[in-house]
């Protein structure tokens, strides 16, 4: 079976700092890793995606996603947090054997960036 | 752009009247479908779509019901709510690429069943 695992519920930085959000995942076949991220009574934006390729995948908003097959992990990170970038951060992946856009997510993940 | 357009917004529902959420995008997506949200549990899929007349349940398909007449359109159907449907809804469209689909999101519905 399919699943997401953030492991931190919540994620403290300070502004200025780098910051990471986990996720690691169980899927058969070539998976397809997405990041969301959600600001208080709003949809889903879309971050980034990892479908094939390089590693290091860039972002919208300065963020980026590091891909490592060995660790099945795909965890968000960004080399210098705002305040802005507090949200609920979703990992999500789809199995490219059923590329029907189902995806299963993580549990979300709170950044909080204090100034 | 528009893009996927939910109504209503916010919905206060007694136990078991019935109502009906609504999702529409025109981006010609061929593929549609409908999450909730529930604290701590992220979403989790209800039904799906993967083109006009076609239908499948996700994850947690239980006191819904979809129907999908046109391309724009996928409305999902509360039968009877109960409190334990209180959640936010959302509905999500996607068009195949061999690059990888990318899902957008509506605004979501919050529903609150008393």
């Amino acid at each position: 079976a399919q699943s997401v695992a953030q492991p931190e519920d919540q994620v403290n930085v300070a502004e200025g700092n780098p910051l990471t959000v986990k996720c690691t995942y169980s899927v058969s076949g070539n998976p397809y890793l997405f990041w969301y991220v959600q600001y208080p009574n709003r949809g889903l934006q879309f971050l980034l995606k990892y479908i094939t390729g390089d590693n290091l995948v860039k972002g919208s908003y300065g963020f980026e996603a590091e891909f490592n097959k060995s660790q099945t992990s795909f965890h968000l990170k960004k080399p210098s947090a705002l305040v802005s970038d507090s949200a609920l951060y979703f990992c999500a992946v789809s199995s490219s054997s059923s590329n029907t856009g189902k995806l299963i997510f993580g549990q979300g993940t709170t950044l909080q960036v204090k100034p | 752009n528009a893009g996927v357009t939910q109504t209503p917004k916010f919905q206060v529902l007694k136990t078991g009247q019935s109502m009906t959420l609504q999702c529409a995008q025109d981006m010609n997506h061929e593929y549609m479908s409908w999450y909730r949200q529930d604290p701590g549990m992220g979403l989790r899929l209800i039904h799906y779509s993967v083109g006009a007349g076609i239908t499948d349940q996700g994850e947690v398909p239980n006191g819904y019901n979809v129907s999908r007449s046109t391309t724009e359109d996928f409305p999902l159907r509360l039968l009877s709510a109960a409190p334990s449907q209180t959640s936010v809804y959302f509905c999500a469209s996607s068009t195949y690429r061999s690059s990888g689909n990318t899902i957008y999101f509506g605004e979501g519905s919050w529903l609150t069943v008393v």
